[in-house]
């Protein structure tokens, strides 16, 4: 099965604090997603990745960056924290198959509260 | 990627067939309707995925209509652990992009 961990299930943050929020997948995959979910707004994507040291932005890459150094590994990082990024914060990962669409396989989120 | 429909909850009883409606009568030929569930604070976990043809893994079947503009997700001996938002969505594309998801279907299972 694959394997998509997020490296924490809840984090408590400040205003202004610079956050780091983790993701490893142990299946190989090319592709690698970041995704925020809201009560009323649903599942809004950040930034993705289709390789190593590649990155796209979603619909809301405000106030993010990430970070692939590594294919398995996949970082968001909030530079200066705010109230409204608090938020549930998933990562998923997916194969390339060159003209297949494949289904991503998520993690079990991160809930980030920022006070 | 076109829009789909669901209805917003379902009750099943335990040890039936959860049978789950999902309308998508825009879809183009070339997008494939998928099923996601998410458990209460867990992420979203793949079920399965069609383009035409009825699809069947361990998890549940898929039965698409001829004319392609809806589909149920079966899960054949819903138990307890099946509670969750069910998401049907289409999607097209060479390279993995976005996942969209509606409202989706709240699915309870009676016990």
């Amino acid at each position: 099965d694959v394997k998509v961990t997020q490296s924490s299930r809840y984090l408590v943050k400040r205003t202004g604090e610079k956050v780091f929020l983790e993701c490893v997948q142990d299946m190989d995959h090319e592709n690698m997603f970041w995704y925020r979910q809201d009560p009323g707004l649903g599942l809004r994507l950040i930034y993705f990745s289709y390789d190593v040291k590649m990155k796209e932005k979603g619909d809301i890459p405000e106030g993010y960056s990430v970070s692939r150094e590594k294919k398995e590994r996949f970082s968001l990082i909030l530079e200066s924290a705010s109230t409204n990024q608090t938020s549930m914060y998933l990562c998923a990962s997916s194969p390339s198959t060159g003209g297949y669409v494949q289904p991503q396989h998520f993690g079990d989120g991160t809930r980030l509260s920022i006070l | 990627d076109a829009k789909t429909t669901q209805p917003p909850s379902m009750d099943c009883a335990e040890g039936r067939a959860a049978n789950l409606p999902c309308n998508h009568s825009t879809i183009s030929g070339n997008e494939y309707v998928y099923w996601y569930r998410q458990i209460h604070s867990q992420g979203p976990q793949y079920i399965i995925h069609g383009l035409k043809n009825n699809e069947t893994n361990e998890m549940a079947s898929l039965i698409i209509t001829e004319d392609r503009k809806s589909s149920t997700l079966i899960l054949p001996h819903a138990t307890l652990r099946d509670t969750a938002v069910y998401y049907c969505i289409v999607r097209v594309g060479f390279r993995d992009d976005k996942i969209i998801f509606g409202k989706g279907t709240r699915l309870h299972i009676l016990p």
